[in-house]
């Protein structure tokens, strides 16, 4: 079974809306820490932020920001004023004490701002 | 800013070849992950060393793939003999402990023709 979806495959807007990214995930352990990772063209992961399992409170960082929700099981990703920078597929990922803290990731959301 | 170095960036080989890619995690991270990621998908784990101890190598095609990391530092992934569809982005990446994210390096791009 997946433990990370992510639903939207491919999302394309125009330069300056605001644009947000799924993430649902599965797991039984009580502890576990929920990511996301911006994949430029360029190949490499680039970590976004971190949010561990009791600590439900959303953040904002510049332009972006995160809702985590447990009782939807989801840790959707917004940003605000895309640029055509923000091109990229971007992966939300599980890591769960119960497993060595292995990561899970999604398939990933494929971002593409028109300029 | 620490980065975990891979090398080489691509790497092009011949089916039935051996192939070698190298990793070298931030200096006292004693967590290293090799992931591969195939075209259009996730990246999905391959093997886990914590220092220089396998912890987790179930994903890890044994009959063709081996990884090491001797030392508890660097660490080497290869394939032997290469087959078509081993193409993929091969991920290394290192933590300090497991509250933190993972750091990843830039990656092989591996092509088998």
């Amino acid at each position: 079974a997946q433990k990370v979806t992510q639903a939207q495959t491919e999302i394309s807007v125009v330069e300056k809306e605001d644009v947000t990214l799924d993430c649902v995930y599965e797991t039984r352990d009580t502890t576990y820490y929920l990511f996301w990772y911006k994949q430029p063209p360029s190949g490499e992961l680039v970590f976004l932020i971190r949010r561990n399992s009791f600590d439900e409170q959303n953040e904002i960082s510049g332009r972006y920001s995160w809702n985590f929700q447990k009782s939807t099981s989801s840790f959707n990703f917004t940003i605000t004023a895309s640029q055509v920078v923000d091109s990229a597929v971007y992966f939300c990922a599980l890591s769960e004490a119960g497993t060595g803290n292995q990561f899970y990731f999604g398939t990933g959301t494929s971002l593409t701002v028109i300029p | 800013e620490a980065e975990v170095a891979q090398s080489p960036r691509y790497k092009i080989t011949e089916k039935s070849q051996a192939v070698a890619f190298w990793c070298d995690p931030i200096s006292g991270h004693a967590t290293l992950y090799w992931y591969r990621q195939i075209l259009g998908q996730g990246p999905e784990l391959l093997v886990q060393f914590q220092d220089e101890s396998v912890v987790d190598d179930s994903q890890l095609p044994k009959d063709r793939f081996s990884a090491e990391r001797l030392k508890g530092v660097d660490s080497t992934l290869k394939i032997q003999p290469a087959e078509l569809g081993d193409s993929a982005m091969y991920l290394c990446a290192s933590r300090r402990d497991r509250e933190d994210g993972y750091t990843f390096g830039s990656g092989t791009r591996l092509t088998v023709v």
